[in-house]
């Protein structure tokens, strides 16, 4: 089955830039989308088909996908954006997450 | 506005079943996928199927096929997931979740409020 792998956890100052990687084989062939999951709380779409952003969704949240990897970034990373982040992409119409990563804001 | 309300806490016996509801306002209920994805404490977010509801047709991967029946009531505009042969590893919260397709780069744009069930004896 396909599989997508996060790391455990990033660490970020206030104001900085955080990096969230997504890896899986061939990733770049398929859309990825981004999840924010907060303590107690459903997770919320972040970011979808690479890149896009839904409405409400601030500007500093962005996405890229090429070759194997998905990359989330946060520009200006603010204490609020402290969370749990998720990968999801589809493999033949089965929905996949990634291992998900923590993301501190130090 | 779009919303998927869930029922309540859940608490049973190893080995039983429960069936959990999620009902959709503010949207044409046949006309996206509604999934269930659960969490387990302290861990990641896993997916358990979809229905269409239009259709009633499913798609549950190998590791649920057998415990898992995904139904809907369009009257009502309600989703159900039921698990049978409860485990204490099936201890998670459940979620319902829609999508507009499940190909291509359509995401889980909205969430349920999720449903705790505890497998205790």
């Amino acid at each position: 089955s396909y599989e997508l792998t996060q790391p455990p956890s990033v660490s970020v100052s206030p104001g900085q830039t955080a990096r969230i990687t997504c890896s899986g084989d061939k990733l770049g062939d398929k859309y990825a989308c981004w999840y924010q999951q907060r303590p107690g709380q459903s997770p919320i779409l972040v970011i979808y088909q690479d890149n896009k952003r839904p409405s409400g969704i601030p500007e500093r949240f962005s996405g890229s996908n090429s070759g194997n990897t998905a990359t989330l970034t946060i520009s200006g990373t603010q204490a609020t954006d402290e969370a749990d982040y998720y990968c999801q992409a589809w493999d033949s119409y089965t929905g996949v997450f990634g291992t998900g990563t923590r993301v501190t804001v130090l | 506005q779009v919303q998927l309300v869930q029922s309540g806490a859940e608490v049973k016996k190893p080995g039983a079943s429960v069936k959990v509801s999620c009902k959709a306002s503010g949207y044409t209920f046949t006309a996206y996928y509604m999934h269930w994805v659960r969490q387990a404490p302290g861990q990641g977010l896993e997916w358990m199927g979809w229905i269409h509801p239009n259709s009633g047709g499913t798609n549950y991967p190998q590791k649920f096929q057998g415990r898992v029946t995904m139904t809907r009531d369009t009257s009502i505009n309600t989703a159900y997931m039921e698990l049978s042969r409860l485990r204490s590893d099936d201890t998670a919260v459940y979620y319902c979740a829609r999508s507009l397709t499940v190909a291509g780069g359509d995401p889980f744009d909205y969430w349920g409020q999720g449903t705790l069930v505890t497998v205790s004896s």
